[in-house]
């Protein structure tokens, strides 16, 4: 049961251009959204997280943007560049104690020269 | 330097065999947790711990053990239940489970059982 839905798997992109990667969730208990940035062989890294009271987030080229009402967020990345070239996740974190993530599956960007 | 260190990066083994796979922080972070990445599924929880001494299954727990006997350490052993234990095993922590509380990862061990 797939509880955060990620697409598109793949996505490329030229220098310059608008990367958009969109997530849903089910679940109204999540109250975090995080997005991971991962390079191959290594480990994710926290690049931008929103809460569900905020409607959009933006640091530097990166901007989240959240529907709480279609229980819906999307990641653009503005003016992208080969060094953005990773796998993003989206996250979804819930209340209580234990505040576990739940990750979508992935999309790897690819952005050309 | 602080951060999460992994060891070791590739790890192979035979069929049948436990391994354990070693997490070691020096953040001073309460929580630590383990996960599994295979390709096209992103990464899901198999055991997490908020505190010494004490642990959680997460999501895919069956065929794995952990102990959580010091703070700053967090070993994952994937023992010879696990079904299909090749894939890269990613260890992370928190500084306590609150909101927004960010999960730093470690660079992962790849686990290629054969």
């Amino acid at each position: 049961q797939q509880q955060v839905k990620q697409s598109p798997q793949s996505l490329i992109v030229q220098k310059g251009g608008i990367s958009i990667i969109n997530c849903a969730y089910e679940n109204t208990a999540f109250d975090y959204f995080p997005w991971y940035q991962q390079f191959p062989g290594k480990g994710p890294a926290l690049l931008i997280a929103i809460r569900p009271d905020v409607s959009e987030k933006k640091e530097g080229r990166f901007t989240i943007s959240f529907n709480k009402s279609a229980k819906q967020f999307s990641l653009h990345i503005m003016d992208s560049q080969p060094g953005d070239s990773a796998t993003y996740f989206c996250a979804a974190q819930k209340g209580g104690s234990a505040r576990q993530l739940t990750f979508g599956s992935g999309t790897q960007l690819t952005v050309l020269p | 330097d602080g951060g999460i260190t992994q060891s070791p990066k590739y790890l192979f083994r035979k069929e049948g065999q436990n391994v354990t796979l070693s997490c070691e922080q020096n953040l001073n972070h309460d929580a630590m947790y383990w996960y599994r990445q295979d390709p096209g599924q992103g990464l899901r929880l198999i055991y997490y711990s908020q505190i010494v001494n004490d642990f959680q299954k997460g999501d895919i727990a069956e065929g794995y053990s952990v102990s959580r006997e010091k703070k700053e350490s967090f070993p994952l052993t994937v023992t010879s239940a696990q079904k299909n234990p090749t894939a890269f095993y990613l260890c992370a922590s928190s500084i306590q489970p609150g909101q927004g509380s960010e999960q730093y990862f470690g660079p992962g061990t790849r686990l290629t059982v054969t």
